[in-house]
């Protein structure tokens, strides 16, 4: 069965903190996003991947980096946490290929809030 | 712009009543659509979509959507809800041209009366 998983469900991060969000698909899947959730605004695109070690930028990079140094773990980074960073993050994966043709995978979220 | 609408934030409908959700995308060509559900504390999940032929598509669950091209529209329907049903629900577009990506509406707030 298809299985993306995120390595928190909640996490509670201080200003400033660095913070990583983990995710990771069993499906062989090239292609990896970032989302963050909030309410009344839908999912917004923060980054995503179409390969190892390569990197787009989504609709709201700002203040995100992410890594993809092998090809099932996609990693959000938070260099300097801020507030306004409180959200839901949902990561997501599909098969190979640069269309969207075909539905995404989320994981379960992380529903991160920075203090 | 690319967009999707989803003009309901929040629907109530009673246990066994017909549901119609609705979704209207702006795109410059006929993108891919589909629709997903999200349980509480879970991420998404695909219920159907729709790529090209026959514009009714059937899902998972018992729902169903349609395609209009000349509304941009792709309702989401289910003849009789169950109490299971109650989640919220995301209309998406793929782009089919540019840089591809998903682009998510806001979401419609399903509340099920039992």
């Amino acid at each position: 069965d298809v299985k993306v998983t995120q390595s928190s469900r909640y996490l509670v991060k201080r200003t400033g903190e660095k913070v990583f969000l983990e995710c990771v698909q069993d499906m062989d899947h090239e292609n990896m996003f970032w989302y963050r959730q909030d309410p009344g605004l839908g999912l917004r695109l923060i980054y995503f991947s179409y390969d190892v070690k390569m990197k787009e930028k989504g609709d709201i990079p700002e203040g995100y980096s992410v890594s993809r140094e092998k090809k099932e773990r996609f990693s959000l980074i938070l260099e300097s946490a801020s507030t306004n960073q409180t959200s839901m993050y949902l990561c997501a994966s599909t098969i190979p290929g640069q269309g969207t043709y075909n539905e995404q995978f989320f994981g379960p979220g992380t529903r991160l809030t920075v203090l | 712009a690319q967009s999707v609408t989803q003009p309901d934030i929040h629907i109530t409908v009673s246990e066994g009543a017909s549901l119609e959700l609705r979704c209207n995308y702006s795109y410059g060509a006929t993108p891919y659509l589909f629709w997903y559900v999200q349980s509480p504390g879970q991420g998404l999940q695909l219920l159907l979509k729709y790529f090209s032929g026959d514009t009714l598509v059937q899902g998972i669950k018992g729902f169903e959507a349609e395609f209009k091209r000349s509304q941009s529209s792709f309702n989401l329907r289910k003849p009789s809800v169950h109490w299971s049903d109650a989640a919220e629900y995301f209309c998406a577009v793929g782009t089919t041209s540019g840089t591809y990506k998903y682009i998510f509406g806001t979401g419609t707030r399903l509340k099920v009366l039992a």
